[in-house]
């Protein structure tokens, strides 16, 4: 089944304890991005990649890394957790990521940081 | 990005057509019209996508106004399923990268 997965679905952490959110897409998809919703703000862009390698900034990327070591896999850093990234997280996908392409959604990461 | 106008809210009987509007009036010539919803504690799903002319899939149709200031999708036969929040996104090309700009949506409620 073609799919977008993300782990973990649910985390409560800590400030300042690193931690890493994975993404994996299994459609051989070029383009990955993360998003962040937040009640009243919508969805958001945080990183994007056009393929391997290729990393650059959406539109809230302060607190995050990105890497893109393989085509399949997507992860989010966040090297010091701080309250205000309390929020849902979603991993997308897509063929190329153009302007007619179809982005495929994981289910989400719900992040707490206390 | 070009913005889009949407209701809130809107509420439809099951088994009934629903037309959920969007108004995107500073739509430019090479922005794609897409739809995408999301189910109560789900990732958004795409619906459809549209250029100039009327699309059809297995999930909803897309009626694109002549002069593209506005658009409408239509849900032939609304289920307890379709309950979400919808959203019309505009996406033009730009150099790079494309992201999908969510607004505030129309949240769809059915009724059984």
């Amino acid at each position: 089944e073609a799919q977008v997965t993300q782990n973990p679905r649910y985390l409560i952490t800590v400030t300042g304890k690193k931690l890493t959110v994975t993404c994996s897409q299994n459609m051989n998809h070029e383009y990955m991005s993360w998003y962040r919703q937040d009640p009243g703000l919508g969805l958001r862009q945080i990183y994007y990649s056009m393929n391997v390698e290729v990393t650059d900034k959406g539109d809230v990327p302060e607190g995050y890394k990105v890497s893109r070591k393989e085509k399949r896999n997507f992860p989010l850093i966040l090297e010091s957790p701080s309250p205000n990234q309390t929020s849902l997280y979603f991993c997308a996908s897509s063929e190329q990521g153009e302007v007619a392409d179809t982005q495929y959604f994981g289910p989400g990461t719900r992040l707490t940081v206390l | 990005d070009a913005k889009t106008t949407q209701p809130n809210s809107m509420e439809s009987n099951e088994e009934e057509p629903v037309h959920l509007p969007c108004n995107h009036s500073t739509i430019s010539g090479t922005d794609y019209i897409h739809w995408y919803r999301q189910l109560p504690s789900q990732g958004p799903e795409y619906v459809i996508h549209g250029l100039t002319s009327n699309v059809n899939n297995r999930m909803a149709s897309l009626a694109i106004a002549e002069d593209r200031k506005s658009s409408t999708l239509i849900l032939h036969r609304a289920t307890l399923r379709d309950a979400a929040v919808y959203y019309c996104i505009l996406r033009g090309w730009n150099s790079g990268n494309t992201p999908l700009v969510f607004g505030k949506g129309t949240r769809l409620s059915v009724i059984a």
